[in-house]
């Protein structure tokens, strides 16, 4: 089955440590991004990558690393730096060309301890 | 700045009616339009897009665009309980050759049986 994958489903952060968020996707899409989603909000874009071993800020990426190795992966790290990072993270990947839909991952849910 | 704005609602209908969606949108150069589909606690899924004015059909749904207003819409026919969600308004632009999207902070949708 072709799709997007995100891991873990949950993860609980204590004060001051970095975690590492998952998503891999089959669909052969060379666009991959993040977002984070609030209570209540919309979706915020946090980094994106076009093409293997480059990629882009968004609007909200302070506090926030990620890579891109390879075409089916783009780990998102939150860091220390991020002082409010609870929130539901959500992965995403498109063409980057004709429709270029955007389409999601489950999404991992982040909770400070 | 790219805005896009929804309203919040709760917007409540009846099981069988029509429920309109509006959507407002500020960057006139923007070309492509996407309705997702949130349940709650999971990640958004593509209903429709739209890139050329006038109304687009997908079996209940139809989206609606005028961009002369900047502004998109999405009727769903025969609402169901299933239909119960929050719907998101999504606008692609374009910053030098990588596209990205904006999106509103959704409708949450109620229909009663």
């Amino acid at each position: 089955d072709g799709g997007i994958t995100q891991s873990p489903k949950y993860l609980f952060r204590k004060e001051g440590q970095n975690v590492t968020l998952s998503c891999e996707q089959n669909l052969n899409h060379d666009a991959m991004y993040w977002y984070r989603q609030d209570p209540g909000q919309g979706l915020r874009l946090i980094y994106y990558s076009q093409i293997v071993n480059d990629f882009q800020k968004g609007d909200i990426a302070e506090g926030y690393s990620v890579s891109r190795e390879k075409k089916e992966s783009f780990p998102l790290t939150v860091t220390s730096a991020q002082k409010n990072p609870t929130a539901f993270y959500l992965c995403a990947s498109s063409t980057i060309a004709g429709a270029d839909t955007q389409y999601f991952g489950p999404g991992t849910r982040l909770t400070v301890l | 700045q790219k805005e896009v704005e929804q309203n919040s609602g709760p917007l409540s209908v009846p099981e069988g009616a029509i429920a309109s969606l509006n959507c407002t949108y500020s960057d006139r150069g923007s070309q492509s339009f996407f309705w997702y589909r949130q349940y709650s606690g999971k990640s958004p899924e593509l209903i429709m897009f739209i890139y050329s004015n006038g109304d687009k059909e997908d079996g209940r749904f139809t989206a609606q665009l005028n961009k002369a207003s900047q502004y998109v819409s999405l009727l769903i026919r025969d609402s169901q309980p299933s239909d119960s969600a929050t719907y998101l308004c999504a606008v692609n632009w374009s910053s030098g050759s990588a596209r990205q999207l904006t999106f509103g902070s959704g409708t949450q949708l109620t229909v009663l049986p």
